[in-house]
């Protein structure tokens, strides 16, 4: 059992670059999110999924896109990368007929665009 | 919006106790959750209130207090391994998150 995991581990992108985010869950999960993580900040949402085929925005979308086209997987996409988009970015999971309240995080994405 | 609030950093002994506080501001939210995070790796849930009140799980509390906006994470009998950072989160529909800061949490001999 993996839990989350998250592709790539760390990546360097430049300004204008595209790129696309991987994470998968192995526990069934219905409900997935994508955060991202600024030096002594907390996360912050950037878009989140309820199931299959669904996506909402969340805190700080502009800039990103998701598509979630099976259960198991939420990709984050960057169509056009900037330096403001330097972050850590955090895939995490929860399931509303199971602790719902508890989210269950992979390990990171490091990004930095130059 | 949502805004929460809790001291940048806390430093204790091992074996003390040490209590993070946590306000907030916020429009309407199911329950306030605890988070610890390593070193920048994933962060793991700790605790959950969804009412007033204290729930404990081993060495950690936490407490709620809606109607004072208040709740805070409670780590008794600290050992070095405690040293991490601590977010403070509310649960909204379909469980995201708003988080705090954080905490760093710095736990000396």
């Amino acid at each position: 059992n993996a839990g989350v995991t998250q592709t790539p581990k760390f990546r360097v992108l430049k300004t204008g670059q595209s790129m696309t985010l991987l994470c998968a869950q192995d526990m069934n999960h219905e409900y997935m999110y994508w955060y991202r993580q600024d030096p002594g900040m907390g996360l912050r949402l950037i878009h989140y999924s309820v199931g299959e085929g669904t996506t909402a925005k969340g805190e700080v979308p502009d800039g990103y896109n998701v598509s979630r086209l099976k259960k198991q997987n939420f990709l984050l996409g960057l169509e056009s990368a900037a330096p403001s988009q330097t972050s850590v970015y955090f895939c995490a999971s929860s399931d509303p007929r199971d602790n719902y309240y508890e989210q269950y995080f992979g390990p990171g994405t490091r990004l930095t665009v130059t | 919006g949502q805004s929460l609030e809790q001291p940048s950093e806390v430093t204790a002994v091992e074996g003390a106790i040490v209590q993070i506080n946590c306000t907030y501001q916020t429009s309407g939210f199911y329950g306030l959750s605890w988070y610890q995070q390593h070193d920048g790796g994933a962060p793991t849930f700790l605790s959950y209130n969804a009412l007033d009140g204290l729930e404990e799980t081993g060495r950690f509390s936490s407490f709620l207090s809606r109607s004072d906006s208040y709740g805070y994470l409670l780590l008794q009998e600290l050992q070095m391994k405690d040293s991490a950072s601590y977010f403070c989160a509310v649960s909204l529909r379909y469980s995201t998150l708003t988080f705090g800061k954080g905490t760093m949490l710095l736990v000396s001999p």
